[in-house]
C-alpha cells in the first residue's frame, strides 16, 4: 500500500525559505502526478503546485513566484520550496498523489504543520 | 479560476439521517468533481471521484451525482464516523476545493 510522509522544519522565521519533503513508500513514484496542498488553521484546502515525473509543473498563480517543486525518482521524494514566507504561510502542508490529469487525489500524507513566526 | 461553492457550510443531523451536500461550480467542469471526507487532525480521504464513482473501500451509503455546474454528495444513513468536514474538488482546470461543509450531530 502506497504511503506518503511529509517532513518540514516545523518553525520558520518570516522572510526565510521553507523547504518541505514528501517521501513515497510502498509504491512507484513514476507515472503519477504529485501535488502539494495546504490548509491554514481552521480554514479550507488550498492547492499549491503539482508536478509530473516528466518535470512538467503547475502552480497556483498566487504562489508561483515564490514556489519551486522538484522530484527525485532515485530517492522517491518530492520537495516544495517556498521563498519569503510570511505568517499567512502558516498551515498544515499535505502531499498527495493523483493518477492522471483529471484524476482525484487518491493518496495523501498525514500532513506537517509549518508555523511562520519570529 | 474555477470557484466551487458548497452549501450548506455546516449542518446538524442525527444518526441514521439522510444528508445531502451541494457543490456548485462557477463554470462547466463536466464530471471532473470529487468528494473528500476530513476528520479532525487527519488528511482528507477520497470518497467519490468523477462525480459519482465510489472510491475503493468507501461504504455504499455514500453516493454522488451531478455534472456541469451542480453536484451533490449524499449520505443515505449518517453514521457516527461520518461526523467530519466534507470537501468537493474540481480537476477540470488545475485544482480547486470548495470551502467545506461541517457535519455535526
Amino acid at each position: 500500500q502506497v504511503q506518503l510522509q511529509e517532513s518540514s522544519p516545523g518553525l520558520v522565521k518570516p522572510s526565510e525559505t521553507l523547504t518541505l519533503t514528501c517521501t513515497v513508500s510502498g509504491g512507484s513514484i513514476r507515472n503519477f502526478s504529485w501535488s502539494w496542498i495546504r490548509q491554514s488553521p481552521g480554514k479550507g484546502l488550498e492547492w499549491i503546485a503539482s508536478m509530473y515525473e516528466t518535470g512538467r509543473t503547475h502552480f497556483d498563480p498566487s504562489l508561483k513566484s515564490r514556489a519551486t517543486v522538484s522530484i527525485y525518482t532515485s530517492t522517491k521524494e518530492i520537495s516544495l520550496t517556498l521563498n519569503s514566507v510570511t505568517a499567512a504561510d502558516t498551515a498544515v502542508y499535505f502531499c498527495a498523489r493523483s493518477d492522471h490529469g483529471t484524476a482525484p487525489f487518491d493518496h495523501w500524507g498525514p500532513g506537517t504543520l509549518v508555523t511562520v513566526s519570529s | 479560476d474555477i470557484h466551487l461553492t458548497q452549501s450548506p457550510s455546516s449542518l446538524s443531523a442525527s444518526i441514521g439521517d439522510r444528508v445531502s451536500i451541494t457543490c456548485r461550480s462557477s463554470q462547466n467542469i463536466n464530471s471532473d468533481l470529487h468528494w473528500y471526507r476530513q476528520k479532525p487532525g487527519q488528511a482528507p480521504k477520497l470518497l467519490i471521484s468523477a462525480s459519482s464513482t465510489l472510491h475503493s473501500g468507501v461504504p455504499s451509503r455514500f453516493s454522488g451525482s451531478g455534472s456541469g455546474t451542480e453536484f451533490t454528495l449524499t449520505i443515505s444513513s449518517l453514521q457516527p464516523e461520518d461526523i467530519a468536514t466534507y470537501f468537493c474538488q474540481q480537476s477540470f482546470s488545475f485544482w480547486t476545493f470548495g470551502q467545506g461543509t461541517k457535519v455535526e450531530i
